[in-house]
């Protein structure tokens, strides 16, 4: 029990494009989706959390207008990372709590490069 | 007051011996304490959490100790074996299933 996907696991894009990436728990519903990146050999740094049907809380020096963030459903979270540039190329990790669980549950995280 | 700081920053042990990492909070508001493993091209999964009442956790060959006095807590894994090679990230939080502060990250290397 407690999966997190997300997809896609890996994208490449032109420099100025949009990149849509969704988290989906898939056994549990999760009221509160965590978005995190990870830069190579660094540790993860969380970027927002989204309570389902909120705005998202972003964190200090994170940009909302270029990450944006829906929780429109108890399953489904989305990052859309805006005008994408070289400097956003990242690892993005997804993380979902959910009512009966006391603990965060990681998806496999998404590989985006930007060219 | 959000910084939990980890070290060593890359650990090698040799097959069987015993990898030790530490990490120390400043927050005293923190009251849970996870591991997460992470291998490359991966998300972290949890290994063990503690919580500030007790001072050690064991689940197989995983150990948490915890000084909360010291608000310190390290990870010690016995018999460590090459497939244990990864990543290995401290966190705390206010709260299991809280926003997470992560440490910097170990990386291991068990040598065969």
């Amino acid at each position: 029990g407690a999966v997190v996907s997300q997809h896609p696991s890996w994208v490449i894009c032109k420099s100025g494009t949009s990149v849509k990436i969704e988290c989906r728990s898939l056994d549990f519903q999760a009221t509160t989706m965590f978005w995190y990146r990870q830069f190579p050999k660094q540790s993860l740094m969380l970027m927002a959390t989204s309570n389902e049907g909120s705005k998202a809380t972003y964190e200090q020096g994170v940009e909302k207008d270029k990450f944006l963030i829906n929780h429109a459903s108890l399953t489904l979270s989305t990052l859309t990372v805006t005008s994408a540039h070289p400097e956003d190329s990242s690892f993005y990790i997804c993380s979902a709590k959910g009512l009966l669980n006391n603990e965060q549950f990681f998806g496999p995280g998404t590989r985006l490069t930007v060219l | 007051q959000q910084q939990v700081k980890q070290s060593p920053q890359s650990l090698i042990v040799q097959k069987g011996g015993i990898s030790i990492i530490n990490c120390a909070y400043e927050n005293t508001a923190f009251d849970y304490f996870p591991w997460y493993q992470q291998f490359p091209g991966k998300g972290p999964a949890l290994l063990i959490a503690i919580r500030p009442d007790v001072s050690e956790k064991k689940e197989g060959r995983f150990t948490i100790s915890f000084n909360k006095s010291a608000k310190q807590f390290s990870l010690h894994i016995m018999d460590s074996q090459p497939g244990d090679s990864a990543t290995y990230f401290c966190a705390a939080s206010r709260g299991a299933g809280n926003m997470l502060t992560f440490g910097g990250g170990t990386r291991l290397m068990v040598k065969p």
